[in-house]
């Protein structure tokens, strides 16, 4: 079965363009959200998306945006983008919105880098 | 404010030897807490969780311990394999909703 996948894997873009990441789900896994990791740091929730609802949002800008597909992928959108913002952006899927027991499973990410 | 801190970036510990990897937390809401482990160019897999009505919780190798008094947790791994070099990421959750990470801490095997 297929894990989490996300693309583009690896994309630079120059300060004030608009960068699109994708995600697909596990199989069956209704809930995506998605996380922001700067280097040397550990993972910060950006968005959860369940049943094409936004189900919550961290502490980030409203350049940051996302919506859920009826097919249950996702899509993160950054405007304006900013040095700051380059990062790797992880997506993760669970069955549920409240993902208990070790159920959530993270894609290999989306490495941003911004000139 | 970083709810979950990972005060050790980085541990070394021969082979064969217990790992002990330690956790702390501000938010005394948190009540369900995950280990992750990243290997480089890879996305975070579980490990090992609990939830806060427990103190300890075992699988094989691993074994997370919970002071909520303290609101300190621990992941122990014994016997430490070289396959266990990666970063630890601690986090922690309200009931399974948004997670909070820690900054991970580089463990390194010696054989």
């Amino acid at each position: 079965d297929a894990g989490v996948t996300q693309s583009p894997t690896h994309l630079i873009k120059t300060r004030g363009q608009q960068v699109t990441l994708r995600c697909s789900p596990i199989s069956g896994h209704k809930s995506v959200s998605w996380y922001q990791q700067v280097l040397g740091q550990g993972p910060q929730f950006i968005f959860q998306y369940y049943e094409k609802e936004e189900r919550g949002r961290g502490n980030f800008p409203d350049r940051f945006s996302a919506r859920q597909f009826p097919n249950y992928s996702s899509e993160l959108n950054v405007n304006a983008l900013l040095l700051g913002d380059s990062a790797l952006y992880l997506c993760a899927s669970s069955l549920t919105r409240l993902a208990m027991a070790g159920e959530l499973f993270f894609g290999e990410g989306s490495r941003l880098t911004v000139l | 404010d970083q709810q979950v801190k990972q005060n050790s970036p980085s541990l070394s510990v021969q082979e064969g030897r217990i790992s002990i990897l330690n956790c702390d937390y501000t938010n005394s809401m948190f009540d369900y807490f995950l280990w992750y482990k990243k290997y480089p160019a890879e996305g975070p897999t579980f490990l090992i969780s609990i939830s806060s009505i427990k103190d300890k919780n075992e699988d094989g190798r691993f074994t997370v311990f919970l002071n909520k008094s303290a609101k300190h947790l621990s992941l122990h791994i014994v016997p430490s394999q070289p396959g266990d070099s990666a970063v630890y990421f601690c986090a922690a959750s309200v009931t399974g909703n948004q997670f909070y990470f820690g900054t991970g801490t580089s463990l390194t095997v010696i054989p």
